[in-house]
């Protein structure tokens, strides 16, 4: 039982690159989140996902995309990478149900150059 | 949208002391308050978390105290241990649509 895994664990982009960060859960969880983390900010909600096929806009969902094809899988994606997405990205997941405690993937440290 | 305030940023405390930290929150429909620990280059890792119907928590040196009425919620430490340095972070959440977290206190135990 991985729990919560995510990959790449680095990435350096150029401005305008795109790129995907794969997060997977072998727990069956229904519920799966993208957070980023910056100094200073704590971690900020960008998508999530309730469930198989859906997605929904978090706090700074600005220069992401996702997509949740299967149940065990979480997909972001970079379009255009700015220097501003320059951040540690975590995914997280959790149970339906009563049980709202999220389990945190290592991160994908992301610099933007 | 919900905003979570936490202070101190910094806490130095001699080891065994006691560690406090306060979080603030402003939507009165949060229901759910967990409170994670970070170590340097790894992910948040849950060590307790309380719901709005109750007051207070506990689980060995660690406790979590709720007061909905004032919207602030705290964590006390015990005894702390060299190994209770990190960061850590409070949050609140209404349900499945994510947690809102404070900026972090980076906890110092001092020897």
């Amino acid at each position: 039982n991985a729990g919560v895994t995510q990959t790449p664990k680095f990435r350096v982009l150029k401005t305008g690159q795109s790129m995907t960060l794969l997060c997977a859960q072998d727990m069956n969880h229904e519920y799966m989140y993208w957070y980023r983390q910056d100094p200073g900010m704590g971690l900020r909600l960008i998508h999530y996902s309730v469930g198989e096929g859906t997605t929904a806009k978090g706090e700074v969902p600005d220069g992401y995309n996702v997509s949740r094809l299967k149940k065990q899988n979480f997909l972001l994606g970079l379009e255009s990478a700015a220097p501003s997405q320059t951040s540690v990205y975590f995914c997280a997941s959790s149970s339906s149900g009563y049980s709202y405690e999220q389990y945190f993937g290592p991160g994908t440290r992301l610099t933007v150059t | 949208g919900e905003n979570v305030e936490q202070h101190p940023s910094t806490l130095s405390v001699q080891e065994g002391d006691s560690a406090v930290i306060k979080c603030t929150y402003s939507d009165s429909a949060s229901n759910y308050f967990p409170w994670y620990k970070q170590e340097l280059g790894k992910g948040p890792q849950l060590i307790i978390d309380i719901r709005s119907n109750v007051g207070e928590k506990k689980d060995q040196r660690i406790a979590v105290t709720l007061n909905k009425t004032a919207k602030h919620f705290s964590l006390h430490i015990t005894e702390t241990q060299p190994e209770d340095s990190a960061v850590y972070f409070c949050a609140a959440s209404r349900g499945a649509d994510g947690l809102t977290f404070g900026k972090g206190t980076h906890l110092i135990i001092q020897p």
